[in-house]
């Protein structure tokens, strides 16, 4: 599976967006790119995810760069709730068809 | 859709004995997965189904677990004998398959002495 690359933690304060970058410089043309957050003693939650153009929901905008080498999601405005740990996930197609495999992940913490 | 449903939502038991994790996936998904997250390891998948028929199930740790899913709307993880290095929240989540959005459910929270 090809292997996603985020910083162990970043931090933010209340109100302010955050952008949280993820490497994944194997991606394969059709791998699509997956946004996953787990807050406190919950399971994980979708987020985003998208294939090679920027995406948005009412939740966060996903940036894809050109090279589809690199993303960065987006919160743009950071609350409390937002605290928890965000995963990137490179969704391959073929024997790994809809096979989610999750790292260590961004935790991310809000200030108030 | 109440969404993915996972039974009991804690359990503790005793090393030796055994234990069964059970999962209603979303209503329509053809895909289920069980995942087992500890601090250590973090999230791992254990195995996948489509269609009811295991897909991949590399991640399964040893002969002491098994999975089914003898129909679309219910499957089973069993550890038969459990280990105290069993403790762990399994989770079960579903999906439609590739590109599509995967709903996990709440977990079931493991404790084994």
């Amino acid at each position: 599976d090809a292997k996603t690359t985020q910083p162990n933690s970043m931090e933010s304060n209340e109100e302010e967006p955050v952008h949280l970058p993820c490497n994944h410089s194997t991606i394969s043309g059709t791998d699509y790119i997956h946004w996953y957050r787990q807050l406190p003693s919950q399971g994980p939650e979708y987020v985003i995810h998208g294939l090679t153009s920027n995406v948005n929901n009412r939740m966060a905008s996903l940036a894809i760069a050109e090279d589809r080498k690199s993303s960065t999601l987006i919160l743009h405005r950071a609350t409390l709730r937002d605290a928890a740990v965000y995963y990137c996930i490179l969704e391959a197609g073929g024997t790994s068809y809809g096979k989610l495999t999750f790292g260590q992940g961004t935790i991310l913490t809000v200030h108030p | 859709d109440a969404g993915v449903i996972q039974s009991p939502r804690h359990e503790v038991t005793e090393m030796g004995q055994e234990v069964t994790l059970r999962c209603k996936p979303i209503s329509g998904h053809d895909y289920l997965f069980w995942y087992r997250q500890t601090m250590m390891r973090g999230l791992e998948l254990l195995i996948y189904f489509n269609n009811n028929v295991p897909i991949d199930d590399s991640g399964m740790p040893e002969d002491r677990f098994s999975a089914k899913m003898p129909n679309a709307s219910f499957s089973t993880l069993k550890i038969q004998p459990s280990e105290p290095r069993d403790s762990a929240v399994y989770f079960c989540a579903s999906s439609f398959g590739f590109g599509s959005t995967t709903y996990f459910g709440p977990g079931t929270r493991l404790l084994v002495l």
